[in-house]
């Protein structure tokens, strides 16, 4: 099946500090999501991408949908404690679908 | 607020025992999903359904079924628990078939001794 590559798998961080973090795959995607599951939780969408290209932003966030169609990154700028979470990509190739990357744990240290 | 909820936060079962894992969700959904959560692989798709009593398989059924026989209810059966079926489950509905439309519940975590 396809493979979605997401780095990094973890990241300690100071308060105030922007994040990246990115995926890769040798397949293309439709549609890139990404998603934040707080400790305990269940994963909550921040960005959905539909356009190679694509440039969103959420507030702090802001994800951009690669142009080959196969990599996507997310941006969090001036990290704050409650940024603390599992950060997950997904993409959408058809059928409704969704491919996970492994996730991107993030610690913000106040 | 939707919402969806899943029976337990933890569960602990013996090897060869079924398990039913149940999923409710309260905003009239068509679609529902579960899927595994493992460290270092993210979220896997195991089942699915688009309709009341109708099921398709995800990217790794086996080991696992599915009931939906009502619209708001989703469980997800393990007919003879394994221990490489420790993990944590999320069920999602979603109000289409977009993959953007989806809500997760808040898990449930197996230990399979």
């Amino acid at each position: 099946g396809q493979q979605l590559n997401q780095s990094p798998q973890s990241m300690f961080i100071q308060e105030g500090e922007d994040v990246s973090m990115n995926c890769t795959s040798s397949s293309i995607f439709n549609t890139w999501l990404w998603y934040k599951q707080d400790p305990g939780e269940g994963p909550v969408l921040l960005i959905a991408l539909y356009k190679a290209g694509e440039l969103t932003s959420n507030g702090r966030l802001t994800a951009q949908f690669g142009i080959t169609r196969k990599d996507s990154f997310l941006n969090i700028s001036a990290s704050i404690p409650s940024d603390v979470g599992i950060y997950f990509c997904a993409g959408e190739t058809s059928g409704s679908r969704l491919t996970f990357g492994e996730g991107t744990q993030l610690t913000v240290n106040p | 607020d939707v919402k969806v909820t899943q029976s337990s936060r933890y569960l602990v079962k013996r090897t060869g025992e079924k398990v039913f894992l149940e999923c409710v969700q309260d905003m009239d959904h068509e679609n529902m999903f579960w899927y595994r959560q493992d460290p270092g692989l993210g979220l896997r798709l195991i089942y699915f359904s688009y309709d009341v009593k109708m099921k398709e398989k995800g990217d790794i059924p086996e080991g696992y079924s599915v009931s939906r026989e009502k619209k708001e209810r989703f469980s997800l059966i393990l007919e003879s628990a394994s221990t490489n079926q420790t993990s944590m489950y999320l069920c999602a509905s979603s109000p289409t078939i977009r993959t953007d439309t989806q809500y997760f519940g808040p898990g449930t975590r197996l230990t399979v001794l």
